[in-house]
């Protein structure tokens, strides 16, 4: 079975500055995808990137970016100049590939995300 | 926002009583789920459906039970009500091939007393 580990469940950072969230799995798998979901206080859970894993390019959206090292199974966020807005839960999630239909994620615990005006 | 709509929103009911959560999606996605987050956890997977009248378990079915009639309903049931279900549940959609992205509703607070 898949597992995705986020080692933080703590972060926090400086208003404007750059932030790392850090996230591993396990998987056997060749083929998967790896997302980042934001859990802000109103409980959304929001899409903030995808990544394929059979892309070597990391993914990027406006400030959000990925740094997918897929021999480490590793895929870590970086979050660029940080707003107040960021402030929240960040959760890594797996996805693998099945022939069957079972297209579930896979979740790690998640980090707490605060941001220091 | 895929328009998913939850119901309840929130929810207090008592321990043995059945409970039923309903997730309504806009946009005619075939698969859908129900999940549940509690501290610690993360986000687990209940159930999931992959078309109308087709469902399967996840990790964390037991004391649950789903239905999905229609393709924009999913029901999910708790049949009698235990503590250990006091949860915040998430029904969520996927777009399928090629961007496999869920889209998650707006969650529901269940608190069993």
């Amino acid at each position: 079975a898949q597992t995705v580990t986020q080692s933080q469940p703590e972060m926090s950072v400086q208003e404007a500055e750059t932030v790392t969230l850090s996230c591993t799995y396990d998987t056997s798998e060749s083929d998967y995808y790896l997302f980042w979901y934001k859990q802000p206080p109103s409980r959304q859970m929001i899409l903030v990137i995808r990544q394929e894993a059979y892309k070597q390019q990391n993914a990027t959206e406006n400030r959000f970016s990925v740094n997918f090292q897929k021999a480490a199974k590793s895929f870590s966020l970086k979050i660029s100049d940080s707003q107040l807005g960021d402030a929240a839960m960040y959760f890594c999630a797996y996805r693998g590939i099945s022939n069957f239909g079972n297209e579930k994620l896979t979740f790690g615990t998640g980090t707490r995300l605060t941001i220091i005006p | 926002d895929a328009g998913i709509t939850q119901s309840p929103r929130h929810k207090v009911t008592e321990t043995g009583t059945p409970v039923t959560l309903r997730c309504h999606q806009t946009e005619n996605h075939r698969y859908m789920y129900w999940y549940r987050q509690d501290p610690g956890h993360g986000l687990r997977l209940i159930h999931y459906s992959y078309g109308v009248k087709d469902t399967d378990k996840g990790e964390v079915s037991d004391g649950y039970s789903v239905s999905r009639s229609k393709t924009e309903d999913f029901l999910l049931t708790l049949e009698s009500a235990t503590s250990s279900q006091t949860s915040v549940y998430f029904c969520a959609v996927c777009t399928g091939f090629p961007t496999y992205e869920q889209y998650f509703g707006p969650g529901t607070r269940l608190t069993v007393t």
